[in-house]
């Protein structure tokens, strides 16, 4: 079982939908928790960055963290066609270097 | 530049050929990453660098795998006698400061090898 899972999908919703995207653990030394977006043939992009709990929100995107079901939640409202990408949950424990990712959302808008 | 830069952002090798792929991070940064992403997965862990030492390398997956950062700066990434498992998309991310912590991890476009 991998340290972090994330649904694949592909997830398909119409223009101006709210999109829940989520990932679960099994580390509970994780405390950093980040949401990455990738476009297709591009690196991967920082979105929200959260240490340890709690919500964070920043334009239309909103991070939540619950590290008591080792769940983490990225929403997306007023979903556009641009928003369409990979995206990717990453975690890391306090005091490592490097980040674990999640196999990624393949996430489609669709105008 | 502006970015971190990656090359060659498209390499095929025969299987058993050496290659190595180059990254030029943000200038000043103290960390970089590389990371290894295979087709619909997430990028995995290879190794990191501090300034030009070499902290942790515990993701290259055999001994074929071989990173330097000689002068702090630009890293490349050597891979001996490619094996058809190899091909992957090669990302190299630096940082400003040391660990995920400290900072933002900027990404290259990456380097696409496929081993034939």
């Amino acid at each position: 079982q991998k340290e972090v899972e994330q649904d694949p999908g592909p997830l398909s919703v119409p223009e101006g939908a709210i999109v829940s995207l989520n990932c679960t653990y099994s580390n509970s030394a994780f405390q950093y928790f980040m949401w990455y977006r990738q476009y297709s043939r591009k690196g991967p992009e920082l979105l929200m960055y959260t240490y340890s709990s709690g919500n964070k929100e920043d334009g239309r995107f909103t991070a939540q963290v619950d590290k008591s079901s080792k769940y983490i939640s990225l929403f997306i409202r007023d979903s556009q066609p641009s928003d369409s990408a990979t995206y990717l949950c990453a975690m890391s424990p306090q005091g490592a270097q490097k980040l674990v990712f999640g196999q990624g959302t393949r996430l489609t808008i669709n105008p | 530049g502006a970015g971190v830069s990656q090359s060659p952002r498209y390499k095929v090798a025969k299987r058993g050929q050496d290659v190595a792929l180059r990254c030029d991070p943000i200038s000043g940064h103290v960390s970089l990453f590389w990371y290894q992403q295979a087709l619909g997965q997430g990028p995995e862990f290879l190794t990191y660098f501090q300034n030009e030492a070499q902290l942790d390398k515990s993701g290259l997956p055999s001994d074929r795998f071989f990173a330097e950062r000689p002068e702090g700066s630009v890293s490349t990434l050597k891979i001996q006698r490619t094996q058809q498992e190899d091909s992957a998309v090669y990302l190299c991310a630096s940082s400003l400061f040391a660990g995920p912590g400290t900072g933002e991890l900027f990404f290259g476009e990456g380097s696409r090898l496929t081993v034939l």
